[in-house]
């Protein structure tokens, strides 16, 4: 399966604890989004790359969230001293730059902070 | 900034029966729409999507035209099944942006 993809599928954790998720776009995608959704709510944008730049990022994304796409390829986010309010699904979705504007969207990684 | 509002659900229907999601949007500038579909347990993949005002986007049996006058995007359909059972997701991307803004989702539920 070429599609895009993400681990890991469901994270559980204690508050104060650091997670990392990780995303693989399609392999000729060079640019990568990463988006927060809720339950009940539509996606919401956290930052998203070109190659390896992070051109733009959410006041969502407090300090405590990192990320980064090292080698243009595959992408982390990691959050930092999780809090119980961080719990949701984090979507990674990539596109190639010749931008039709359609986003192909992974299956998610679940956070579920205790 | 942009935003994209559409109808709460969910919405319950019987096979067969007509569907129609409203999605009215905000923006400042001339966005491309969208409707994106999640299946359960599966990722958002693109449904049909319109560039410019009067464009009919369509797939699957599935229709949305841009309205530029009502800054609208409704999704129909006219005989749904069991398997259009989904949340549906309506979106716009400015022309100079390259970041979609999503509505909350509308989940549609066909019963037999």
């Amino acid at each position: 399966d070429t599609g895009v993809s993400q681990d890991p599928r469901h994270k559980i954790t204690k508050r104060g604890q650091n997670v990392t998720f990780r995303c693989d776009p399609i392999s000729e995608h060079n640019r990568l989004y990463w988006y927060r959704q809720t339950l009940g709510q539509g996606p919401e944008f956290l930052t998203y790359f070109q190659n390896e730049a992070q051109l733009e990022k959410s006041r969502l994304l407090s300090d405590r969230f990192s990320a980064e796409r090292p080698k243009g390829s595959f992408s982390t986010l990691e959050i930092q001293r999780t809090e119980q309010g961080d719990s949701a699904m984090y979507l990674c979705a990539s596109i190639q730059e010749a931008d039709t504007g359609e986003l192909f969207f992974g299956e998610g990684s679940r956070l579920t902070v205790l | 900034g942009d935003s994209v509002t559409q109808m709460e659900g969910p919405v319950t229907l019987s096979e067969e029966a007509c569907l129609t999601i409203n999605c009215t949007y905000t923006a400042t500038g001339y966005p491309s729409l969208f409707w994106y579909v999640q299946y359960p347990g599966e990722g958002l993949q693109l449904l049909l999507k319109a560039t410019k005002a009067d464009d009919k986007g369509s797939n699957k049996g599935f229709e949305a035209t841009y309205r530029k006058e009502t800054t609208s995007f409704h999704l129909e359909k006219g005989s749904v099944q069991v398997s259009d059972s989904a949340v549906y997701f309506c979106a716009l991307k400015e022309g100079g942006s390259y970041i979609p803004t999503f509505g909350r989702g509308t989940s549609l539920i066909v019963h037999p």
